[in-house]
């Protein structure tokens, strides 16, 4: 069964940081990409970061570039967010989703329950 | 950026009922559109990819349509357990945008 599981979030103060972590089971994690979405309360979804197989190309959306870092290892199935210079805004509930090969095509297709980050004074 | 427009953003329907949500790229996209379905308060959960193909395990009354920048997720038959938002998402590059969502109610 395939299983995506997100640690980190909590209640952090603006200018804080967090890493936020998501473990990978159940498939063959070295050959999938992976990205995090966010969710704020009662929003839609945001991508916010995705990074390929090998961790050589990683891409952030505008609204974290800068201040976030993805990367993954593959030797302990995981990838990471490191999150510095958090803003109110980042406040959301953060997916890590894998993103396998459909043809060319990226769909996100399995996702973790996601952590809660809030970010307030 | 894409922008990914979908529409309605909310939508009333009954149990039997033939659904189609639209979604409209900024620009053209081939069909590097998929389609999510999100339950209250769960992760998004995945349907539909490069437009038109269901993702296995995806029962057959939810089908998908469209190239270049026009898209539809049809619901051919609503069931109870389809009241969700639904959402598509471009992948045909970075930033993989999402349209705000369409809100299914019965």
């Amino acid at each position: 069964e395939v299983q995506l599981v997100e640690s980190g979030g909590g209640l952090v103060k603006p200018g804080g940081s967090l890493r936020l972590s998501c473990a990978a089971s159940g498939f063959t994690f070295s050959i999938y990409s992976m990205t995090w979405v966010r969710q704020a309360p009662g929003k839609g979804l945001e991508w916010v970061s995705f990074i390929s197989i090998s961790g050589s190309d990683i891409y952030y959306a505008d609204s974290v570039k800068g201040r976030f870092t993805m990367s993954r290892d593959n030797a302990k199935n995981s990838v990471y967010l490191q999150m510095n210079s958090l803003r109110a805004e980042d406040t959301a509930v953060y997916y890590c989703a894998s993103s396998g090969n459909y043809g060319g095509n990226n769909p996100f297709d399995n996702w973790g329950q996601g952590t809660l980050v809030t970010v307030s004074s | 950026d894409i922008q990914m427009t979908q529409s309605p953003s909310s939508l009333s329907a009954s149990v039997g009922d033939r659904v189609t949500i639209t979604c409209r790229a900024s620009q053209g996209i081939s069909t590097y559109v998929n389609w999510y379905q999100q339950k209250p308060g769960k992760a998004p959960n995945f349907l539909i990819f490069a437009a038109s193909s269901l993702q296995s395990g995806v029962p057959s009354r939810f089908s998908g349509s469209g190239s270049g920048a026009d898209f539809t997720l049809t619901i051919s038959s609503l069931q109870p357990e389809d009241i969700a938002t639904y959402y598509c998402q471009q992948s045909y590059t970075t930033p993989y945008t999402f349209g705000q969502g369409t809100k299914l109610e019965i």
